[in-house]
Protein backbone atom coordinates (compact mmCIF):
# COMPACT_ATOMS: atom_id res chain seq x y z
CA UNK A 1 0.00 0.00 0.00
CA UNK A 2 1.40 3.51 -0.59
CA UNK A 3 2.00 5.61 2.24
CA UNK A 4 2.10 9.37 2.54
CA UNK A 5 3.90 11.17 -0.21
CA UNK A 6 5.43 14.31 0.10
CA UNK A 7 7.46 16.45 -2.57
CA UNK A 8 10.43 17.37 -3.44
CA UNK A 9 12.41 14.80 -0.60
CA UNK A 10 14.80 18.03 -0.96
CA UNK A 11 14.64 22.03 -1.63
CA UNK A 12 16.76 24.18 -1.61
CA UNK A 13 16.52 28.19 -2.27
CA UNK A 14 17.31 31.51 -1.55
CA UNK A 15 15.59 33.90 1.35
CA UNK A 16 12.82 35.31 -0.53
CA UNK A 17 11.56 32.99 -2.61
CA UNK A 18 8.17 30.91 -2.28
CA UNK A 19 8.55 27.69 -1.30
CA UNK A 20 5.90 25.35 -2.02
CA UNK A 21 5.38 21.74 -0.30
CA UNK A 22 3.40 18.84 -1.54
CA UNK A 23 1.65 15.98 0.07
CA UNK A 24 -0.35 13.41 -0.87
CA UNK A 25 -1.90 11.75 2.36
CA UNK A 26 -3.15 7.99 2.22
CA UNK A 27 -6.06 7.28 0.57
CA UNK A 28 -9.07 6.67 2.62
CA UNK A 29 -7.87 8.81 5.40
CA UNK A 30 -9.53 11.75 6.12
CA UNK A 31 -7.50 13.93 8.18
CA UNK A 32 -4.16 15.63 6.98
CA UNK A 33 -1.45 17.52 9.57
CA UNK A 34 1.97 19.28 8.50
CA UNK A 35 4.62 19.16 11.24
CA UNK A 36 7.77 21.05 11.22
CA UNK A 37 10.89 19.58 12.59
CA UNK A 38 14.13 21.26 13.60
CA UNK A 39 16.68 20.79 16.56
CA UNK A 40 15.64 23.50 18.41
CA UNK A 41 11.96 23.54 18.64
CA UNK A 42 11.27 19.80 18.30
CA UNK A 43 8.56 18.48 16.28
CA UNK A 44 5.40 21.50 15.97
CA UNK A 45 2.02 21.03 14.20
CA UNK A 46 1.70 23.87 12.15
CA UNK A 47 -1.66 22.90 10.58
CA UNK A 48 -4.20 20.53 10.29
CA UNK A 49 -7.54 19.09 8.08
CA UNK A 50 -10.54 17.19 8.90
CA UNK A 51 -12.60 15.89 5.51
CA UNK A 52 -9.93 18.74 3.82
CA UNK A 53 -11.14 21.44 6.40
CA UNK A 54 -8.43 23.58 8.14
CA UNK A 55 -9.10 22.79 11.86
CA UNK A 56 -6.38 24.24 13.88
CA UNK A 57 -4.17 26.70 12.02
CA UNK A 58 -2.88 27.73 15.25
CA UNK A 59 0.71 26.42 14.83
CA UNK A 60 1.39 28.58 11.25
CA UNK A 61 4.31 30.68 12.26
CA UNK A 62 2.59 33.75 10.54
CA UNK A 63 1.10 34.90 7.44
CA UNK A 64 3.77 33.93 5.19
CA UNK A 65 2.89 30.59 5.71
CA UNK A 66 -0.21 28.99 4.04
CA UNK A 67 -1.74 25.79 3.67
CA UNK A 68 -4.57 24.25 1.49
CA UNK A 69 -6.32 21.08 0.99
CA UNK A 70 -8.49 21.36 -2.70
CA UNK A 71 -9.13 17.85 -2.29
CA UNK A 72 -9.02 14.36 -0.47
CA UNK A 73 -5.60 13.33 -1.81
CA UNK A 74 -3.94 16.61 -2.34
CA UNK A 75 -2.42 19.31 0.18
CA UNK A 76 -0.02 21.97 -0.23
CA UNK A 77 2.39 24.20 2.36
CA UNK A 78 3.36 27.45 0.76
CA UNK A 79 5.42 29.70 2.48
CA UNK A 80 6.67 33.45 0.92
CA UNK A 81 8.34 34.74 1.20
CA UNK A 82 11.09 32.26 2.92
CA UNK A 83 13.41 32.83 5.59
CA UNK A 84 16.17 31.30 6.37
CA UNK A 85 14.71 30.50 9.76
CA UNK A 86 12.55 28.43 8.17
CA UNK A 87 15.13 25.90 7.12
CA UNK A 88 14.11 22.26 8.73
CA UNK A 89 12.36 19.25 8.22
CA UNK A 90 8.31 19.66 6.87
CA UNK A 91 6.29 16.24 7.66
CA UNK A 92 3.04 15.86 6.00
CA UNK A 93 0.88 13.04 8.31
CA UNK A 94 -2.49 11.65 7.40
CA UNK A 95 -5.20 9.84 9.49
CA UNK A 96 -8.05 7.77 9.30
CA UNK A 97 -9.97 9.03 12.42
CA UNK A 98 -13.22 5.97 12.52
CA UNK A 99 -10.83 4.33 15.18
CA UNK A 100 -9.12 5.50 18.09
CA UNK A 101 -6.51 3.22 17.98
CA UNK A 102 -5.28 4.83 14.32
CA UNK A 103 -1.67 6.24 14.56
CA UNK A 104 -1.29 8.86 12.35
CA UNK A 105 1.18 7.98 9.30
CA UNK A 106 4.07 10.36 8.45
CA UNK A 107 5.42 10.76 5.22
CA UNK A 108 9.22 10.79 4.54
CA UNK A 109 9.18 14.81 4.98
CA UNK A 110 10.95 17.89 3.02
CA UNK A 111 14.12 18.89 4.21
CA UNK A 112 14.16 22.50 3.24
CA UNK A 113 17.15 24.70 3.15
CA UNK A 114 16.88 28.53 2.61
CA UNK A 115 20.19 30.23 1.98
CA UNK B 1 -3.39 22.48 28.68
CA UNK B 2 -2.85 18.46 26.86
CA UNK B 3 1.22 18.01 28.04
CA UNK B 4 3.66 15.22 27.00
CA UNK B 5 6.93 14.98 29.29
CA UNK B 6 10.07 12.75 27.99
CA UNK B 7 12.93 13.30 30.56
CA UNK B 8 15.52 11.71 29.24
CA UNK B 9 17.24 13.21 25.93
CA UNK B 10 19.91 10.14 25.37
CA UNK B 11 19.63 6.27 26.98
CA UNK B 12 22.82 3.67 26.30
CA UNK B 13 21.66 -0.33 26.05
CA UNK B 14 23.63 -2.58 25.52
CA UNK B 15 22.51 -5.20 22.83
CA UNK B 16 20.60 -7.95 24.12
CA UNK B 17 19.69 -6.22 27.06
CA UNK B 18 15.83 -4.53 27.40
CA UNK B 19 15.57 -0.77 27.92
CA UNK B 20 12.70 1.36 29.37
CA UNK B 21 11.83 4.87 27.81
CA UNK B 22 10.16 6.98 29.94
CA UNK B 23 7.00 9.11 29.01
CA UNK B 24 4.41 11.08 31.37
CA UNK B 25 1.36 12.77 29.99
CA UNK B 26 -1.09 15.45 31.15
CA UNK B 27 -4.23 15.66 30.61
CA UNK B 28 -8.10 16.53 31.78
CA UNK B 29 -9.94 14.28 29.15
CA UNK B 30 -11.07 11.16 30.49
CA UNK B 31 -10.85 9.60 26.76
CA UNK B 32 -7.62 9.63 25.21
CA UNK B 33 -4.80 7.45 23.45
CA UNK B 34 -1.24 6.73 23.47
CA UNK B 35 1.14 6.14 20.87
CA UNK B 36 4.84 5.65 20.27
CA UNK B 37 6.95 6.71 16.82
CA UNK B 38 10.82 5.86 16.39
CA UNK B 39 12.75 8.74 14.02
CA UNK B 40 15.86 6.52 12.71
CA UNK B 41 18.65 8.66 11.68
CA UNK B 42 17.13 8.61 8.04
CA UNK B 43 14.50 10.74 9.18
CA UNK B 44 10.97 9.03 8.81
CA UNK B 45 8.37 8.38 11.35
CA UNK B 46 7.55 4.91 12.21
CA UNK B 47 4.79 4.24 14.44
CA UNK B 48 5.37 1.29 16.82
CA UNK B 49 2.30 1.37 19.47
CA UNK B 50 -0.31 1.84 20.90
CA UNK B 51 -2.52 2.39 23.81
CA UNK B 52 -5.83 3.31 24.98
CA UNK B 53 -6.82 5.29 27.95
CA UNK B 54 -9.91 2.41 28.91
CA UNK B 55 -7.54 -0.45 27.79
CA UNK B 56 -6.96 -2.94 31.11
CA UNK B 57 -4.41 -4.69 29.15
CA UNK B 58 -0.62 -3.41 28.87
CA UNK B 59 -0.10 -3.01 24.52
CA UNK B 60 2.44 -5.17 22.74
CA UNK B 61 3.93 -5.18 19.91
CA UNK B 62 6.36 -8.00 19.27
CA UNK B 63 9.71 -6.70 20.90
CA UNK B 64 7.58 -3.58 22.45
CA UNK B 65 5.39 -3.34 25.07
CA UNK B 66 3.84 0.02 26.96
CA UNK B 67 3.73 -0.23 30.39
CA UNK B 68 0.47 1.73 31.24
CA UNK B 69 0.07 3.37 34.44
CA UNK B 70 -3.45 5.69 34.48
CA UNK B 71 -2.99 6.61 38.09
CA UNK B 72 0.28 8.05 37.57
CA UNK B 73 -0.15 9.12 34.01
CA UNK B 74 2.80 7.29 32.40
CA UNK B 75 3.03 5.74 29.81
CA UNK B 76 6.43 4.03 29.28
CA UNK B 77 7.80 2.03 26.45
CA UNK B 78 9.78 -1.20 27.06
CA UNK B 79 12.02 -2.34 24.25
CA UNK B 80 13.01 -5.82 25.02
CA UNK B 81 16.32 -7.97 23.19
CA UNK B 82 17.47 -4.41 21.95
CA UNK B 83 19.11 -4.76 18.63
CA UNK B 84 21.66 -2.50 16.66
CA UNK B 85 18.97 -0.70 14.65
CA UNK B 86 16.72 0.43 17.85
CA UNK B 87 19.14 3.21 17.85
CA UNK B 88 16.90 5.80 16.97
CA UNK B 89 14.67 8.60 18.38
CA UNK B 90 11.65 7.77 20.01
CA UNK B 91 8.93 9.90 20.76
CA UNK B 92 5.61 9.55 22.85
CA UNK B 93 2.21 10.95 21.61
CA UNK B 94 -0.85 11.93 23.17
CA UNK B 95 -4.07 11.90 21.18
CA UNK B 96 -7.04 13.87 23.07
CA UNK B 97 -9.01 16.49 21.92
CA UNK B 98 -10.36 13.92 19.21
CA UNK B 99 -7.40 13.88 16.78
CA UNK B 100 -5.67 16.62 18.30
CA UNK B 101 -1.66 14.43 18.79
CA UNK B 102 0.88 16.14 21.27
CA UNK B 103 4.38 15.03 20.72
CA UNK B 104 7.22 14.88 23.60
CA UNK B 105 10.55 16.16 22.71
CA UNK B 106 11.96 12.68 22.14
CA UNK B 107 14.86 10.19 23.71
CA UNK B 108 17.81 9.02 21.68
CA UNK B 109 18.40 5.66 22.38
CA UNK B 110 21.75 4.17 21.42
CA UNK B 111 22.33 0.26 21.43
CA UNK B 112 25.88 -0.64 22.16
CA UNK B 113 27.04 -3.61 20.44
Amino acid sequence: DAGVIQSPRHEVTEMGQEVTLRCKPISGHNSLFWYRQTMMRGLELLIYFNNNVPIDDSGMPEDRFSAKMPNASFSTLKIQPSEPRDSAVYFCASRWTGASNQPQHFGDGTRLSIL
Amino acid sequence: AQKITQTQPGMFVQEKEAVTLDCTYDTSDQSYGLFWYKQPSSGEMIFLIYQGSYDEQNATEGRYSLNFQKARKSANLVISASQLGDSAMYFCAMEAHGNQFYFGTGTSLTVIP
